[in-house]
């Protein structure tokens, strides 16, 4: 079945980067857009962006633009997202999905000094 | 960006009952819309795409309907197990947006 495992809690500084990953099983990775979201403490979710593995292609909201990086290991069926320049405004947990349709776990991130 | 209305920010039912939440869209979304089940410290479940497809699991309970700019969302004979938050997802338009999310709570 499909399955997305996302790494683990990440406790980083203001100022850092982080870089966070989600590894793809049953289904064939390069055949869906793999997007990111972002859900701060008690609140609604937004949409970062997504990335298609076959090509590379990325689409972003523009709010998060220069804040977010994605990246995918076609070899491992991994995608990656890189938040810099890190703020308190940066701490939620962040989802990576298959178009939205299916969900990992997530990511905690905590950004504090 | 497309935004999504969506009402009540709350909700409150007894067991057996029929709950209604609403989305409305900033534009047409032509029947681009999801809706999530979320649970404390889980990741958000699909439930419906497009419009009113129950997803795969979905009890027949849940279902979905709308057009153009106003969609609802509808559980009836509420149980236990649906006490939860739900959101609303438009993909017809990048970037994605959801709604504000609807908590539903046992009276």
């Amino acid at each position: 079945q499909v399955k997305l495992l996302q790494s683990g809690t990440a406790l980083v500084k203001p100022g850092a980067s982080v870089k966070m990953s989600c590894k793809a099983s049953g289904y064939p990775f390069t055949d869906y857009w793999v997007s990111w979201v972002k859900q701060s403490h008690g609140k609604s979710l937004e949409w970062i962006g997504e990335v298609y593995p076959n090509s590379g292609a990325t689409h972003f909201n523009e709010k998060f633009k220069a804040k977010a990086t994605l990246t995918v290991d076609k070899f491992t069926s991994t995608a990656y997202m890189e938040l810099s320049r890190l703020t308190s405004d940066d701490s939620a947990i962040y989802y990576c999905t298959r178009e939205t349709a299916y969900w990992g776990q997530g990511t905690l991130v905590t950004v504090s000094s | 960006d497309i935004q999504m209305t969506q009402s009540p920010p709350s909700l409150s039912a007894s067991l057996g009952d029929k709950v209604t939440i609403t989305c409305q869209a900033s534009q047409n979304i032509n029947k681009y819309i999801a809706w999530y089940q979320q649970k404390p410290g889980k990741a958000p479940r699909l439930l419906i795409r497009y419009t009113s497809i129950l997803e795969s699991g979905t009890p027949s309970r849940f279902s979905g309907s709308g057009s153009g700019r106003d969609y609802s969302f509808s559980i009836s004979n509420v149980e236990s197990e649906d006490i939860a938050s739900y959101y609303c997802l438009q993909y017809d338009n990048l970037p994605y947006t959801f709604g504000a999310g609807t908590k539903l709570e046992l009276k």
